[in-house]
């Protein structure tokens, strides 16, 4: 069964930094383009970053571009996101998502929260 | 802000037939590319409903259906259960973003 398990989230001050994994089973991740995405409490889904599956392209939000920089791992069926400069607006669950063939995202990790206070 | 725009909520009492619309512009769905469907319960993450417009994944009952017309999406609910409860999202990929664009989720109520 495909598995995406994130990791990483937790309480930071603004302007810290935080890196989020993802963990990855059950299928080829080489084979697929990989996105997060985030919720902020109480608030809607907000798409933050995609990479493709050699890492050859990489798109961001604006609202975090510059700061946060998406990467893989496909030896280790591993994504990340370094998150620098946070602030209280970043605060949310983080999830990673596959992106299926059509441009969904067929699969959902449990996400991990993030929260940026002081 | 969200550039697909969904009613903020919807209701409808068990049974009953309810939809859900999803408005974009042509650098989205305008821009002839697909529409995705998700469900989220409270508490967990978004589950995928309905890809390319209108295809259900293995597991999901044909009580849910999807279209797609122009720059708009509809998703429809038939024979509407307690259990279906939950906020709906529509999807799809916005050429001047280059990513994808959510809308801003649709809160369920079944009365």
């Amino acid at each position: 069964d495909v598995q995406l398990v994130e990791s990483g989230g937790g309480l930071v001050q603004p302007g810290g930094s935080l890196r989020l994994s993802c963990a990855a089973s059950g299928f080829t991740f080489s084979s697929f383009g990989m996105n997060w995405v985030r919720q902020a409490p109480g608030k809607g889904l907000e798409w933050v970053s995609y990479i493709s599956t050699l890492g050859a392209t990489i798109n961001y939000a604006e609202s975090v571009k510059g700061r946060f920089t998406i990467s893989r791992g496909n030896a280790k069926n591993s994504l990340y996101l370094q998150m620098n400069s946070l602030r209280d607006e970043d605060t949310a669950v983080y999830y990673c998502a596959r992106e299926g063939y059509v441009g969904e995202a067929d699969y959902w990790g449990q996400g991990t929260l993030v929260t940026v206070s002081s | 802000q969200s550039m697909l725009t969904q009613p903020p909520s919807v209701s409808g009492a068990p049974g009953q037939r309810v939809t859900i619309s999803c408005t974009g512009s042509s650098s989205n769905i305008g821009a002839d590319f697909d529409v995705h469907w998700y469900q989220q319960l409270p508490g967990t993450a978004p589950k995928l409903l309905i890809s390319g417009n209108n295809n259900r994944p293995s597991g999901v009952p044909d009580r849910f259906s999807g279209s797609k017309s122009g720059t708009s999406a509809s998703l429809a609910i038939s024979g509407l259960q307690a259990d279906d409860e939950a906020d709906y999202y529509c999807q799809s990929y916005d050429r001047s973003l280059s990513g994808w664009v959510f809308g801003g989720g649709t809160k369920l109520t079944v009365l």
